[in-house]
């Protein structure tokens, strides 16, 4: 059980354009979702929180016009880099935890700006 | 001072050591910690998970809460190849707000 679905797994795009990644769980509710950047030999870097139906909170230096983050059900969340750029590429993770559960997490999207 | 430490390692051993992980942290009002495996290219997955103080025990993992030191660990019995990750450590005291070790990369040697 516990299952969180990332989806792409990777994508390479043109600088400018938006990518969209989409984070599911699917065998449980997901109250509250994460995201994460990770660079090379380097943990987690918290980008910002998002309960359902509400505004994501965004960790401090992460630019909310740049992210856009959508919670809008118990079982998806979205992440949507805007105008993309190459110092954007990174490793994206997405986690969701049910209430007073921990946090299981997605495979991740590798994320390469041209 | 950070609020988790973790050494990053490298860490290297023989197959079927006996491998010991730890954290340390600095605020007592934690309650919750968890210990994650992440391959490379891959989102760290949840091998342990803890509430309060103790021991836990599933298979050839150990975990273990120390409040009063401040410490936890994780043992690994019996280490396999497929054993080589980065382990995390992560904790939470309103089960909200999780604050993650850097990560342990741990190589076992055939």
């Amino acid at each position: 059980g516990a299952v969180v679905s990332q989806h792409p797994s990777w994508v390479i795009c043109k600088s400018g354009t938006s990518v969209k990644i989409e984070c599911r769980s699917l065998d449980f509710q997901a109250t509250t979702m994460f995201w994460y950047r990770q660079f090379p030999k380097q943990s987690l870097m918290l980008m910002a929180t998002s309960n359902e139906g509400s505004k994501a909170t965004y960790e401090q230096g992460v630019e909310k016009d740049k992210f856009l983050i959508n919670h809008a059900s118990l079982t998806l969340s979205t992440l949507t880099v805007t105008s993309a750029h190459p110092e954007d590429s990174s490793f994206y993770i997405c986690s969701a935890r049910d209430r007073n559960q921990p946090q299981h997490f997605g495979d991740g999207t590798r994320l390469s700006i041209l | 001072q950070k609020e988790v430490e973790q050494d990053p390692g490298p860490l290297s051993v023989p197959e079927g050591a006996i491998v010991s992980l730890n954290c340390t942290y600095s605020n007592s009002a934690f309650q919750y910690f968890m210990w994650y495996r992440q391959y490379s290219r891959k989102g760290p997955e949840l091998l342990m998970y803890t509430y309060s103080s103790g021991n836990k025990e599933d298979g050839r993992f150990t975990a273990q809460v120390d409040k009063s030191s401040k410490y936890i660990s994780l043992f690994i019995r019996d280490s396999q190849p497929s054993d080589s990750a980065t382990y995390l450590c992560a904790m939470s005291y309103t089960g909200n707000q999780f604050y993650f070790g850097t990560g342990t990369s741990l190589t076992v040697i055939p």
